[in-house]
């Protein structure tokens, strides 16, 4: 079955930076677009960014344009976020999910949490 | 950008009930709509998706429809397990926005 683990969450200051990584396993990763979706504490789904299959195109939220950049290394089967000037309502959990078809999130990593705080 | 609405943001019903959550999306996404599953402290997991396409290994009391820019999850016969916080998305795009959550409890 798929495997996709988050990894690179923790406490940062406000300002900081951060890089969430996500390694996948067990599918053609380079074949399926992948996304990062937050969930932010006691609050609902926010979809934060997506990434063609290729690399080729990048979509992200407008609240973390400029701000947030994915990437994915499609020999390692790795996704990475890297974040940077983070503020408070970046505390979250990240989830990364793969698309099989039609931007669908079939499946799910764990989660990594991110908190921003002093 | 298009904005996904849903509602109600949560209800309680009683076992054995039908439960129906609604959401709308402000332009049409043809039937480009998902539903998930977020059970308390889980991972959110994929219900329906185009619309009305039940998920292999979903319980057939699961049903969705609509097109357009009016959906609707439906839950035949609620069970003590479905007690969960159900979200749209539209998957018209690589811009996978959500609805804010129905949480569905047992009365």
């Amino acid at each position: 079955e798929v495997q996709l683990l988050e990894s690179g969450g923790g406490l940062v200051q406000p300002g900081g930076s951060l890089r969430l990584s996500c390694a996948a396993s067990r599918f053609t990763f380079g074949s399926y677009a992948m996304s990062w979706v937050r969930q932010a504490p006691g609050k609902g789904l926010e979809w934060v960014s997506t990434i063609s299959g290729n690399g080729g195109a990048t979509y992200y939220v407008d609240s973390v344009k400029g701000r947030f950049t994915i990437s994915r290394d499609n020999s390692k089967d790795m996704l990475y976020l890297q974040m940077n000037s983070l503020g408070a309502d970046d505390t979250a959990v990240y989830y990364c999910a793969v698309c099989y078809s039609d931007y669908v999130y079939d499946y799910w990593g764990q989660g990594t949490l991110v908190t921003v705080s002093s | 950008d298009i904005q996904m609405t849903q509602s109600p943001s949560s209800l309680s019903a009683s076992v054995g009930d039908r439960v129906t959550i609604s959401c709308r999306a402000s332009r049409g996404i043809s039937n480009y709509l998902a539903w998930y599953q977020q059970k308390p402290g889980k991972v959110p997991k994929l219900l329906i998706y185009a619309a009305s396409t039940l998920q292999s290994g979903v319980p057939s009391r699961f049903s969705g429809s609509g097109s357009g820019t009016d959906f609707t999850l439906t839950i035949n016969s609620l069970q003590p397990e479905d007690v969960a916080t159900y979200y749209c998305q539209k998957h018209n795009s690589p811009v996978g926005t959500f609805g804010g959550g129905t949480k569905v409890e047992i009365k």
